[in-house]
């Protein structure tokens, strides 16, 4: 099956730092999601990309979905200690995809472990 | 409800046994999906619901895993003679139509000992 490339797996960095994190894949897909997962909770959706070359914004959040379709980077910026958790990049759809009629499967990254300290 | 609900929040079961996970979908949500997070790890898709079509299972990892929808309802995931490799975090998540964001409920950590 399709395969995420998530990096770095963890980052420790100081508070008011800026981040980023990144996803390779070797296939494309029509849709880039990012999502936060806080200790003993689900993922929760950051930003969601539709568009080849899209760069979106969500407060201090900014994630680009790449021109080729196989890859995309989140950046923080001023990061703050409640910033701390695991990034999941999540791709859906594309070529080769055999849900992509059905097009609602989401094949995620191994995660980024981000520590933020005060 | 609110959100996407799971229980139990916490099961420990011992090997062999049967075990039965609940989600609760939010209400009007047509497409439900489950996902399985093994310790440190990304999540590993399971099964698809999508209103009265037929799910997908193209993701359960063998004929011990099975899950239940009935209409846009409930579903329920039963793992049948659990194995120490089924420990992990089971997720649910919702979605208004299929390819809108996901919602995600907290998840039931199961434990087989």
């Amino acid at each position: 099956g399709q395969q995420l490339n998530q990096s770095p797996q963890s980052m420790f960095i100081q508070e008011g730092e800026d981040v980023s994190m990144n996803c390779t894949s070797s296939s494309i897909f029509n849709t880039w999601l990012w999502y936060k997962q806080d200790p003993g909770e689900g993922p929760v959706l950051l930003i969601a990309l539709y568009k080849a070359g899209e760069l979106t914004s969500n407060g201090r959040l900014t994630a680009q979905f790449g021109i080729t379709r196989k890859d995309s980077f989140l950046n923080i910026s001023a990061s703050i200690p409640s910033d701390v958790g695991i990034y999941f990049c999540a791709g859906r759809g594309g070529n080769g995809d055999p849900q992509e009629t059905s097009g609602s499967r989401l094949t995620f990254g191994e995660g980024t472990q981000l520590t933020v300290n005060p | 409800g609110a959100g996407v609900s799971q229980s139990p929040s916490n099961k420990v079961t011992e090997k062999g046994k049967d075990v039965e996970l609940r989600c609760d979908p939010i209400s009007g949500h047509t497409a439900l999906y489950w996902y399985r997070q093994r310790l440190g790890q990304g999540l590993e898709f399971l099964i698809y619901f999508q209103g009265n079509s037929a799910p997908d299972k193209s993701g359960l990892p063998s004929d011990r895993f099975s899950a239940e929808r009935t209409g846009e309802s409930v579903s329920t995931l039963t793992i049948q003679r659990t194995q120490q490799e089924d420990s992990a975090v089971y997720l649910c998540a919702s979605s208004l139509r299929a390819g809108d964001g996901y919602t995600f409920g907290s998840g039931t950590r199961l434990t087989v000992v």
